[in-house]
């Protein structure tokens, strides 16, 4: 059964990192690229980046200069790094694969001082 | 970057009834391998979103069959057949054909 679960914490202050955490079972990274999608609250769909399964990873252009996507296959997780946050990146995050045939239940983050 | 256009933003439907949803790519979808990679989620109120349709119009696990998606290299439609109330939510479409991944603004479809 395939699952993924993301984890981080829910608020940052501004100009601060984000790390989240997803957490994969049922299915092997090495197998299956892992995404990353996020959704200012009453928006669209904004797709982040991929952690491909050969480990290459690829960056939405305008977050590439902040973001990082790297893993951890010994524990079946991907990790979201994004620094110099604002206001602006408050949102929902959510891992997806196979692809975006499965997505984990979301994690909200708010920038806030 | 592949832009995607959906029509309409919302649309209102009578339970049984039909709807569609349109969208557009601005570069064709089509690969070299002759699939289309175009894909259709719906997102229910606080929930992640759930794949419908991929590569155009294959239905995806457990997606009941009145869900189905054609179209040619840069138009596309989502139809609903026979509208029910577990359908209420924002339909997106989305391309896989290149980096970045792309999505449509979304539709949302309410109930009459």
């Amino acid at each position: 059964q395939v699952q993924l679960k993301e984890s981080g914490p829910g608020l940052v202050q501004p100009s601060q990192t984000l790390s989240l955490t997803c957490t994969v079972s049922g299915f092997s990274l090495m197998d299956y690229s892992v995404h990353w999608v996020r959704q200012p609250p009453g928006k669209g769909l904004e797709w982040m980046g991929r952690m491909k399964y050969d480990g290459d990873t690829y960056y939405n252009s305008a977050l590439k200069s902040r973001l990082s996507i790297s893993r951890d296959t010994s524990k079946s997780q991907v990790f979201l790094k994004m620094n110099s946050l604002q206001t602006e990146d408050t949102a929902i995050y959510y891992c997806t694969s196979h692809p975006f045939a499965y997505w984990g239940q979301g994690t909200l983050v708010t920038v806030s001082s | 970057d592949i832009v995607m256009t959906q029509a309409p933003l919302s649309v209102s439907v009578t339970p049984g009834e039909s709807a569609s949803i349109s969208c557009r790519s601005s570069k064709s979808l089509l690969h070299s391998n002759g699939i289309t990679y175009v894909y259709w989620y719906l997102q229910k109120p606080g929930k992640s979103p759930q794949l419908l349709i991929y590569r155009m119009s294959n239905l995806a696990s457990g997606v009941p069959d009145r869900f189905s998606g054609s179209g040619s290299e840069t138009d596309f439609t989502l139809k609903i057949s026979r509208v029910e109330a577990e359908d209420v939510g924002i339909y997106y479409c989305g391309q896989l054909l290149e980096n970045p991944n792309t999505f449509g603004a979304g539709t949302k479809l309410e109930l009459k």
